[in-house]
C-alpha cells in the first residue's frame, strides 16, 4: 500500500482537461511544498514533469500544471493529447526520517 | 547533458547480494546540491526510494530497507553503487538510478533517471 493515494485510472477525450489527485497527510504533502509528478510510458523510466508543487522543468509542455490544497496535490493536463496516455506518479518529501513517499500511480487513458 | 546508466547482474539468488553501479556522465557526482539516488519499481507496481549518496560521503536510506542497503560513491570514476543483502523474491524489480535534488537525501525530486535495469531474485 502506497503512502500517497492516487486514483488507479482516469480517462479523457482529446482536447479535454483532466486532473489527477494525490492524497497525502500533514506529515508529507500538507507539510512541505516539495511535491513532484512523474510521467512513465510502458517499459520506460519515469520523467519529471512537475516539481515543488507547481514548477515545470525546461522542455515540459505548459499543458501540465500542478497545485496543492491542504494534504492534497493535483496534476492537471489541459488540451489532452493521445501522446499523454501514460502512468503518472506523485511524490512528496516526508521529512528527514522517511524522506520521500510515492503514490501508487494513475493510468491515464485518452479515449 | 546529464545521463545515468545502470549496470549489474540481472539475476541474483535468494539470500545473496544484489550489486549495481550507476555511471554518471555530463556532470560530476561532487556537484554541491546534487544527490545520487537509487529507486526501484517491482513489476506492475509503484516506485520506491531506496537511498542516496552525497559527495561528502553522507548517505540516506529508506527506513524500511536500511538494515540491508549500502550506497557508496567513487568520485574518481564518477559513479555510485548499490548493494542490497540478503535479497528475497520481493526484491525483484527494475532498479533505477537518478539525480535527486531539493531536500535532504535528494528526496525532493528526481531528474534525470537512468533507463533502469531489471533484477530478478530467483534460484
Amino acid at each position: 500500500q502506497s503512502a500517497l493515494a492516487q486514483p488507479a485510472s482516469v480517462s479523457g477525450s482529446p482536447g479535454q482537461s483532466i486532473t489527477i489527485s494525490c492524497f497525502g497527510t500533514s506529515s508529507d504533502v500538507g507539510n512541505y511544498n516539495v511535491v513532484s509528478w512523474y510521467q512513465q510510458f510502458p517499459g520506460k523510466a519515469p520523467k519529471l514533469i512537475i516539481y515543488e508543487v507547481t514548477k515545470r522543468p525546461s522542455g515540459v509542455s505548459n499543458r501540465f500544471s500542478g497545485s496543492k490544497s491542504g494534504n492534497t496535490a493535483s496534476l492537471t493536463i489541459s488540451g489532452l493529447q493521445a501522446e499523454d496516455e501514460a502512468d503518472y506518479y506523485c511524490s512528496s518529501y516526508a521529512g528527514s526520517f522517511n524522506l520521500v513517499v510515492f503514490g501508487g500511480g494513475t493510468k491515464l487513458t485518452v479515449l | 547533458q546529464l545521463q545515468l546508466q545502470e549496470s549489474g547482474p540481472g539475476l541474483v539468488k535468494p539470500s545473496e547480494t544484489l550489486s549495481l553501479t550507476c555511471f554518471v556522465s555530463g556532470a560530476s557526482i561532487t556537484t554541491i546540491g546534487d544527490y545520487w539516488v537509487w529507486l526501484r519499481q517491482p513489476p506492475g507496481t509503484g516506485l520506491e526510494y531506496i537511498g542516496s549518496f552525497y559527495y561528502n560521503g553522507a548517505t540516506y536510506y529508506n527506513p524500511s530497507l536500511k538494515s540491508r542497503v549500502t550506497i557508496s560513491g567513487d568520485t574518481s570514476k564518477n559513479e555510485f553503487s548499490l548493494t542490497l543483502s540478503p535479497v528475497t523474491a520481493t526484491d525483484t524489480a527494475v532498479y533505477y538510478c537518478a539525480r535527486g535534488k531539493g531536500a535532504v537525501g535528494g528526496a525532493g525530486w528526481f531528474d534525470p533517471w537512468g533507463q533502469g535495469t531489471l533484477v530478478t531474485v530467483s534460484s
